[in-house]
């Protein structure tokens, strides 16, 4: 099983919509989280990065974070063109980060 | 400028050849580390290191070294390199001050082909 995993792309929707992209994780102990933005050819950017369960809303990113379920989605609402990337799902264990796959997310005009 | 660079951008190169790919960063952090990226397969860590003298192994570190030559400098090199290392590498650092040590910050990324 790999560490962590997102759910597979790509993923297709309207301008305007909401986005959503899951990610799962392998170890219980892990205690941060953090979302990247990768456009094709460039280097990962942090979109946000979340610790607590619960809800973080930074402008139109919403990450999502359950512990008991080893679970942590990122909600991109209002979707734009220019949100047409990949995003990577990361989780911090022992001061390095381990990697999804990443989601392919294009938004249509 | 940029707060995290790479040298060179992009390298062509043969099989049994050695290379080093350079990375180096302005933003004081104390941490660093290189990533290889290979479509479908995600950033997979190759080694990192926490300070000047501590340089620790990541889960694909066959047929890799590295040199971290001071604070802000942080090499990679391929002392023979085969085809299968051809992919997308990226330097990334973290933790300094001001900055939450957990989150990593790439480097624009070095495209290497190995024919």
């Amino acid at each position: 099983q790999k560490e962590v995993e997102q759910n597979s792309g790509p993923l297709s929707v309207p301008e305007g919509a909401i986005a959503s992209l899951n990610c799962t994780y392998s170890d219980r102990g892990s205690q941060s989280f953090f979302w990247y933005r990768q456009y094709s050819g460039k280097s990962p950017e942090l979109i946000m990065f979340i610790y607590s369960n619960g809800d973080k809303e930074d402008g139109r990113f919403t990450a999502q974070l359950n512990k008991a379920s080893q679970y942590v989605s990122l909600l991109i609402r209002d979707s734009q063109p220019s949100d047409s990337a990949t995003y990577l799902c990361a989780v911090l264990n022992d001061y390095k980060l381990s990697f999804g796959a990443g989601t392919t997310v294009t938004v249509r005009a | 400028d940029a707060d995290v660079t790479q040298t060179p951008r992009n390298r062509i190169t043969k099989t049994g050849k050695r290379i080093m790919l350079e990375c180096s960063q302005t933003k004081g952090h104390d941490r660093m580390y290189w990533y290889r990226q290979d479509p479908g397969l995600g950033l997979r860590l190759i080694y990192y290191s926490f300070d000047v003298k501590d340089i620790n192994k990541g889960e694909i570190s066959d047929g890799y070294s590295v040199s971290r030559q001071a604070q802000a400098k942080f090499s990679l090199s391929l002392e023979s390199a085969i085809p299968n290392q051809t992919a997308l590498y990226f330097c990334a650092t973290s933790g300094g001050p001001g900055a939450s040590t957990d989150t990593q910050y790439f480097g624009p990324g070095t495209r290497l082909t190995v024919l």
